[in-house]
Order: structure tokens, then sequence, then C-alpha cells
């Protein structure tokens, strides 16, 4: 089955500051990818998703953004982060049978 | 547009008891994917049921069924004989189409007591 490393576990950044999470995936080959924000107590908001490299769909028009450069990386990215960007990110990625999504450990993320 | 909706915010359920979370969904699309996932105060996603639009028979994984009626367009969990390690938040999710998209709902909380 498929694995998905996603890291840091946390990170507290300062408004403003530059923000790069990483996902890559074990197990499989030309996956589709996801990156999902959860605020607190509330439900996974879907932001990107990529159906292979270099094609990223952006659901919500934000100060963030996806790039694909390797079929099993997903990577969200941010030049300037906002407080309201603060919340819990994770990667998924749908498995080879799409009778299966799996996901990374997930990364809390607190602007301050 | 494609959507997902989970009515039902909170519940608490004896433990032992059978609990029924609802899940309705809304597509065009004649071939598309359901699933539950239970999510614990950790944060983790854990699968738990897979059911295919095409499927013809009910999914089952242990405690866990999945009521699909597909012309009700609905897809609820029922889990039977709840423990105190089932409480956590629940979500449905649907891909459809190119199975492109995954798109959750907004969970429901379930507290299991004593």
């Amino acid at each position: 089955s498929q694995t998905i490393h996603q890291w840091p576990a946390t990170l507290v950044q300062p408004v403003g500051s530059p923000l790069s999470l990483e996902c890559t995936v074990e197990g499989t080959s030309n996956p589709n990818l996801y990156w999902y924000r959860q605020a607190a107590g509330r439900g996974l908001q879907l932001l990107f998703y990529s159906v292979g490299i270099g094609q990223i769909s952006s659901e919500v028009p934000q100060n963030l953004s996806a790039s694909r450069p390797q079929d099993r990386q997903f990577i969200l990215s941010s030049k300037k982060l906002l407080l309201s960007d603060s919340g819990f990110y994770l990667c998924a990625c749908l498995g080879h049978r799409n009778t299966e999504a799996f996901f990374g450990q997930g990364t809390r993320l607190t602007v301050v | 547009a494609q959507k997902i909706t989970q009515t039902q915010p909170g519940m608490f359920v004896q433990e032992k008891e059978a609990v029924t979370l609802d899940c309705t969904y809304d597509t065009s699309d004649q071939s598309y994917g359901l699933f539950w996932y239970k999510q614990p105060s950790s944060g983790e996603m854990i699968f738990l049921i897979y059911q295919g639009s095409y499927d013809e028979q009910n999914a089952t994984e242990g405690r866990y069924s999945l009521n699909f009626q597909k012309a009700r367009k609905s897809a609820n969990l029922v889990i039977s004989a709840s423990q105190l390690g089932d409480s956590a938040m629940y979500f449905c999710a649907m891909t459809w189409g190119s199975w492109g998209k995954l798109q959750f709902g907004a969970g429901t909380q379930v507290v299991v007591t004593p």
C-alpha cells in the first residue's frame, strides 16, 4: 500500500514569512495528490489537487500555491504567510485502484 | 456542482449501541466513489470503508457498514456495537467523473459514552 511522508509535524512561522511544506509518496506511481487545510473542529477544505507532474488544480483562490516537480512529490508554498493561513495541513494520495485515499500525518501550522 | 453534505454536527451514543451517520451527495456523474474516514483527536485520518457507484451490494468492513441508497444519493455509515475508542470526527468523501477531485463533507463529531 501507499505511504505518505509529510513534514514537519508542527511549524510556527511569523506573518510575512515564506512557507514550504513537502509531501512525498511511496508505493505507487502517477498518483492523484491533494492538499487540504483543516481549521480546528472543522472539515477538510480542498486547496489543490494534481493528477500528474506539473498539473495543478486550485480550488480556493488564496495566498498559497502548489507544485508537483516530480511524480511522487507535492509541495505547498506561500511567499508571505497571513494569520489566516494557520491550520492543520494534510497531504493525501488516491490509491492506484481509487478505492482508498492515504494521508500523511499532517502539519500543524501556526502563524504568529 | 458536486457536493457532499453531513447534516449532523455532533452526536452522543452509548457504548455497545449502533449509530448511523448521515451523508448525502449531489452529482450528475454515473461513476463515483464514496469514502468514510475517522479522525481521532490526534488528527490522523483513518480509512474506514469505500463504496463504488456501480457496486450493487453495500460495503462492509468489520463493525462498519455503508448503507448505500443510490436513488436517494445517500451513503450513511453504520457503526455497530459502539466502543469508547470510536469517539472521533467522521468524514464522508466523494470522488467522481475522471476521479480527480476528492471532496469531503463537514464531518460529524461522535462521542461514545459508557
